[in-house]
C-alpha cells in the first residue's frame, strides 16, 4: 500500500458548479478524516468517518458539503454550488483505531473562479 | 475549545543554527501531541509525537518534550540543514474527539546556506 491517495490533485471550477473529490485511505485503516487548508493556515477539521459511519461534522461543513464513505472503504467529498470561498486544499487522512499517527494524502487543490 | 498556538513565522536561519519553534496547547483532556511537517510541494508528514506527559518525541534530529505543567511541546533541533526548510505544524488529538487532529497555524522555516 502506498499511502492515502486523493483524486484529483487539482480542480478548477466555475462558481456555482458542483465538484466531487475522492479519497482512498490505507486499506486497513477504519478511521477517515477530511480537512480543509487555506493558504498560510493549518488544516481545519471537516468530518470524520469510522468505517462507513459519519460520526462527526464540523460547523465548517455547510449544507453545500456532503461526504460519504460507502462500505467503509474510499470516501467522497462533494461541494454543491461552489463559491469562491471554497477555494482551498482539501486533505484526507486515515488512521487505525486508537490514538496514533494520522496519515495524510497529498490533497486536492480546489480553485473556484 | 481545544486549540494549538505556535510561534509565528517565517523563521529564517543559517545552516547549522539551533532551532526552536514554540508551541502551546489548550485541551479539555489529556491530548496526544504531534509535530507535522510539510515540505514544499508535498503532503503533511508526521515528524514526531508524544502521547503522555514528560514523553520526548524525536526524529531526524528534531526533539520535543510533552510538558503538561506548561502545556507546551516546543520543537528543537541542534543544527538545521537546508533540507529542513518546510512548514512545521504543532498539533494535538484527543481520544474523546475521535482522535481528530487539531492543528496550529504553522511556522514556515527557511534555512539558508
Amino acid at each position: 500500500d502506498t499511502g492515502v491517495s486523493q483524486d484529483p490533485r487539482h480542480k478548477i471550477t466555475k462558481r456555482g458548479q458542483n465538484v466531487t473529490f475522492r479519497c482512498d485511505p490505507i486499506s486497513e485503516h477504519n478511521r477517515l478524516y477530511w480537512y480543509r487548508q487555506t493558504l498560510g493556515q493549518g488544516p481545519e477539521f471537516l468530518t470524520y468517518f469510522q468505517n462507513e459511519a459519519q460520526l462527526e461534522k464540523s460547523r465548517l461543513l455547510s449544507d453545500r458539503f456532503s461526504a460519504e464513505r460507502p462500505k467503509g472503504s474510499f470516501s467522497t467529498l462533494e461541494i454543491q454550488r461552489t463559491e469562491q470561498g471554497d477555494s482551498a486544499m482539501y486533505l484526507c487522512a486515515s488512521s487505525p483505531q486508537g490514538p496514533g499517527e494520522a496519515f495524510f494524502g497529498q490533497g486536492t487543490r480546489l480553485t473556484v473562479v | 475549545g481545544d486549540s494549538v498556538t505556535q510561534m509565528e513565522g517565517p523563521v529564517t536561519l543559517s545552516e547549522e543554527a539551533f532551532l526552536t519553534i514554540n508551541c502551546t496547547y489548550t485541551a479539555t483532556g489529556y491530548p496526544s501531541l504531534f509535530w507535522y511537517v510539510q515540505y514544499p510541494g508535498e503532503g503533511l508528514q508526521l515528524l514526531l509525537k508524544a502521547t503522555k506527559a514528560d514523553d520526548k518525541g524525536s526524529n531526524k534530529g528534531f526533539e520535543a518534550t510533552y510538558r503538561k505543567e506548561t502545556t507546551s511541546f516546543h520543537l528543537e533541533k541542534g543544527s538545521v540543514q537546508v533540507s529542513d526548510s518546510a512548514v512545521y505544524f504543532c498539533a494535538l488529538s484527543l481520544k474523546t474527539s475521535y482522535d481528530k487532529v487539531i492543528f496550529g497555524p504553522g511556522t514556515s522555516l527557511s534555512v539558508i546556506p
